[in-house]
């Protein structure tokens, strides 16, 4: 089946350092999504990549989607302690309903 | 907004006993989805369902049925609750296939004693 890593696992920085994370498939992908859980929360959707190399910003957030479709990075600059949380992406393939997660990135930013 | 909603915060069973945890939706969403979480292995797929009556397994079934008898509402069933499923059960919902967002609940969290 599909497997997805996503590294690091763990992550602490200092405020104001930039944080990236990264998610890999031995897969190529339709598209990948990218949600924020907050402690003691569910995951939120940031958004969704679907073009090959394709680059999105959202603030300070990055996401970026490898040309080859087979992996994604989100990168945050300068980090604030608003962005503590657990990171996921969640890639899809073609012809399956699944939606499936990889296993997360935990960022802790200490002030 | 679109609004999850998952029956139980907090439930405490004992080992053998029917769990059932239901969740229901109010956007009129096709896809339902229940994924279990624990610390370390992100998020995993029980169960999902794209219609209707229809059901499909995700990458951990085992232990684990659903029912989905009305569109709005996805229900998973332990039959026979074991200590190692122990976890944190979040339920979501999507309306595109595989390009919409998924909407989640709250989440469940069950204690198996």
């Amino acid at each position: 089946g599909q497997q997805v890593m996503q590294i690091p696992q763990y992550q602490h920085v200092q405020e104001g350092e930039d944080f990236t994370t990264y998610c890999n498939s031995s897969t190529t992908l339709s598209n990948i999504q990218w949600y924020k859980q907050r402690p003691g929360g569910h995951p939120v959707f940031l958004i969704q990549l679907v073009k090959s190399g394709e680059v999105k910003k959202q603030k300070r957030l990055t996401f970026q989607f490898g040309e080859a479709k087979k992996n994604s990075s989100l990168h945050i600059t300068a980090t604030q302690t608003t962005d503590v949380g657990t990171y996921f992406c969640a890639p899809t393939t073609s012809g399956t309903y699944k939606y499936i997660f990889g296993t997360g990135t935990r960022l802790k930013v200490l002030a | 907004d679109v609004k999850v909603t998952q029956s139980s915060r907090y439930l405490v069973k004992r080992t053998g006993e029917k769990v059932f945890l239901e969740c229901v939706q109010d956007m009129d969403h096709e896809n339902m989805f229940w994924y279990r979480q624990d610390p370390g292995l992100g998020l995993r797929l029980i169960y999902f369902s794209y219609d209707v009556k229809m059901k499909e397994k995700g990458d951990i079934p085992e232990g684990y049925s659903v029912s989905r008898e009305k569109k709005e509402r996805f229900s998973l069933i332990l039959e026979s609750a074991s200590t190692n499923q122990t976890s944190m059960y979040l339920c979501a919902t999507a309306w595109g296939v595989n390009t919409g967002e998924l909407f989640f609940g709250e989440g469940s969290r069950l204690t198996v004693l």
